[in-house]
């Protein structure tokens, strides 16, 4: 079961890109990698999903090294609606249609403006 | 489609009442989490269904919770009886598949007093 570990909280100015990486040492060959983003009383909503290299979308990249043990979440120019939780989350696939889904503790983004 | 639809989205109970949790997840979705989410634990799973059968309850904390999804429309989430420890907001998600993008609900705020 792949754990993830990402930094409890980052700050940042507004128009800078942020960057958050989540740690999976253990993560396996068939487990994908996905970021979801979480307002203050609002349910997790995705952002991005990956296996390997880079994924863009119009909203974020997602920067996997070819070791897959880590993987960097890239949000260009934040603004203050940007300001929110960050979760890592690795989907790791245990057999006849079982997925161990480990959340991430989260990284509390806060842009200042 | 009006996305994962949680009740009550709030609820107040003293310690000792059973509590039932209702999820109604997004038609054509195939699977259907249960999470619990606290400051000191974060983002737990607790079961998940892929086509009504549970999955995976290995995340349910002890026999006092249980789940139940007697169709593809709708599922349950019950704590009896409940404790104050049980106080959190839970989540329910579904997603087309065990891997797919995960649509959260609004949550349920519990409160056992």
């Amino acid at each position: 079961l792949a754990k993830t570990t990402q930094p409890i909280s980052m700050d940042s100015y507004e128009g800078q890109e942020v960057n958050i990486t989540c740690s999976h040492n253990n993560i396996a060959t068939n487990d994908y990698i996905t970021w979801y983003q979480q307002f203050p009383s609002q349910g997790p909503r995705f952002i991005i999903q990956g296996y390997k290299t880079k994924v863009t979308n119009e909203v974020a990249s997602l920067f996997i090294p070819a070791d897959r043990k880590s993987s960097t979440l890239s949000l260009p120019r934040v603004s203050l609606s940007d300001t929110a939780v960050y979760y890592c989350l690795v989907d790791s696939y245990s057999g006849a249609g079982s997925y161990q889904l480990t959340f991430g503790k989260g990284t509390k983004l806060s842009v200042i403006p | 489609d009006a996305g994962v639809i949680q009740s009550p989205r709030h609820e107040v109970t003293e310690m000792g009442q059973e509590v039932t949790l209702r999820c109604k997840p997004i038609s054509g979705h195939n699977s259907l989490f249960w999470y619990r989410q606290t400051m000191m634990r974060g983002l737990e799973l607790l079961i998940y269904f892929n086509n009504n059968v549970p999955i995976d309850d290995s995340g349910m904390p002890e026999d006092r919770f249980s789940a139940k999804m007697p169709n593809a429309s709708f599922s349950t989430l019950k704590i009896q009886p409940s404790e104050p420890r049980d106080s959190a907001v839970y989540f329910c998600a579904s997603s087309l598949g065990g891997s797919e993008t995960q649509y959260f609900g609004p949550g349920t705020r519990l409160l056992v007093l």
